[in-house]
Parts: C-alpha cells; sequence; structure tokens
C-alpha cells in the first residue's frame, strides 16, 4: 500500500529555511506527481506547488515564487520542500500530497501526516 | 481570503442530510474539475469525492457531489458523528495556473 513518511517537527527562527521531506513507498515513485500543501493555525489549506519525480519538472503556487523550492531523490523516493525566509505566518502543518487520476481530472490521492513546522523567535 | 468561496461552518443531527456549497469563477470551477477532502480532527485530509462526483474506493455513498457552472456541492446524507471534520473543495484555476482551495467548512454533528 501506498505510504507517505514524513520528516520531523521543526522549529525555526524568522529569515531562517527549513527544509521538509516525504519518503514514499508502496508504488513506482517516478510514475506520479507530488503537491505540498500546507494547513496554517486557523487558515484553510493552500497549495504550495507541484514536482515531477520523473523529470524533476516544478510549478511553484505564486504566492511562494522565490522562496521555495522542491527537488526529489529517486535514489531513496524521497521528495522535498524548502521554504526560506521563514516568517511567523508560514507557521503550518506542511503536507506532500501524491496525485492520482488521469488526464480528465487529478486529485490528491495519497497523503502524508504532516510535518509541523514552527516559526518563532 | 480563499479563491474558492465555502460557509465556514455546517451542522446537522444524525440521520439528516447536510449540503455543503463551494462557489468559485469561470477560472476555476467553471473550467475544471472539483474534488472534495475531508480532514478529521488530528490527521490529513483524505479526498472524499474526485472529478465533480466520483468516491474513492472506501468512501460511503452516503457521500456525494455535484457541479453546475461554477459552484460545487457536497452532499452528505444519513449524517453520522463521526462525519464531524473539515470539508475543503478544490479545483485548478487557470488565473493562478494552480490549484486552489476553499476556505473549508467545519461540520458539527449536533
Amino acid at each position: 500500500q501506498v505510504q507517505l513518511v514524513p520528516s520531523g517537527a521543526e522549529v525555526k527562527e524568522p529569515g531562517a529555511s527549513v527544509k521538509v521531506s516525504c519518503k514514499a513507498s508502496g508504488y513506482t515513485f517516478t510514475n506520479y506527481g507530488f503537491s505540498w500543501v500546507r494547513l496554517a493555525p486557523g487558515q484553510g489549506l493552500e497549495w504550495m506547488g507541484w514536482i515531477s519525480p520523473y523529470n524533476g519538472n516544478t510549478h511553484y503556487a505564486q504566492n511562494f515564487q522565490g522562496r521555495v523550492t522542491m527537488t526529489t531523490d529517486t535514489s531513496t523516493s524521497t521528495v522535498y520542500m524548502e521554504l526560506r525566509s521563514l516568517r511567523s505566518d508560514d507557521t503550518a502543518v506542511y503536507y506532500c500530497a501524491r496525485e492520482g487520476g488521469d488526464s480528465s481530472g487529478y486529485y490528491f490521492q495519497h497523503w502524508g501526516q504532516g510535518t509541523l513546522v514552527t516559526v518563532s523567535s | 481570503q480563499s479563491v474558492l468561496t465555502q460557509p465556514p461552518s455546517a451542522s446537522g443531527t444524525p440521520g439528516q442530510r447536510v449540503t455543503i456549497y463551494c462557489s468559485g469563477s469561470s477560472s476555476n470551477i467553471g473550467s475544471h474539475i472539483v474534488n472534495w477532502y475531508q480532514q478529521l480532527p488530528g490527521t490529513a485530509p483524505k479526498p472524499l469525492i474526485y472529478r465533480n462526483n466520483q468516491r474513492p474506493s472506501g468512501v460511503p455513498d452516503r457521500f456525494s457531489g455535484s457541479k453546475s457552472g461554477t459552484s460545487a456541492s457536497l452532499a452528505i446524507s444519513g449524517l453520522q458523528s463521526e462525519d464531524e471534520a473539515d470539508y475543503y473543495c478544490a479545483a485548478r484555476d487557470d488565473s493562478l495556473n494552480g490549484w486552489v482551495f476553499g476556505g473549508g467548512t467545519k461540520l458539527t454533528v449536533l
């Protein structure tokens, strides 16, 4: 079965960077794209961007362009999300989500349990 | 402010039918399929409805989705206490060139 195992919680100071990961198993890693979605306290879900483990192509949400980098390591079936210049409002749970579906419609089929990132001085 | 608009809360009694609406525009719901996600307290979101009205395996047929124009809805019939959760709609958006979510609806079973 598909499993997405997130990295552990992080505490960062404002201005720092954080890199969270999600290790996938139970399927062929390069066959499906990943998105990162975050949930901040009192807010709704927010899509941050997408990466293809097949060729490394990325597409970032406008709100995060210039501040986020998504990468993959196919040797370990792991996806990474680095967020720089952290602010207090970046405090959130960060989820990796593997897509499912096909060209007639994609959706976030499998989700990791999330990584809590706390930004505080 | 979320691109897709949902009511912040909804409620119903056990056995009742509840409908949650999601409003968008021509650049998102009007042009793309809608997906719905359920987030139970303390857990990750899980897909509930995809491609407007399809249920992933394991999702009870008490849950149904529909779309018309620039709006979509999620209906839950035979409401149960375990349905207490946050529900989010999502769609691709052509103007933003990415996925957008509704602000979420917190469902309370009275």
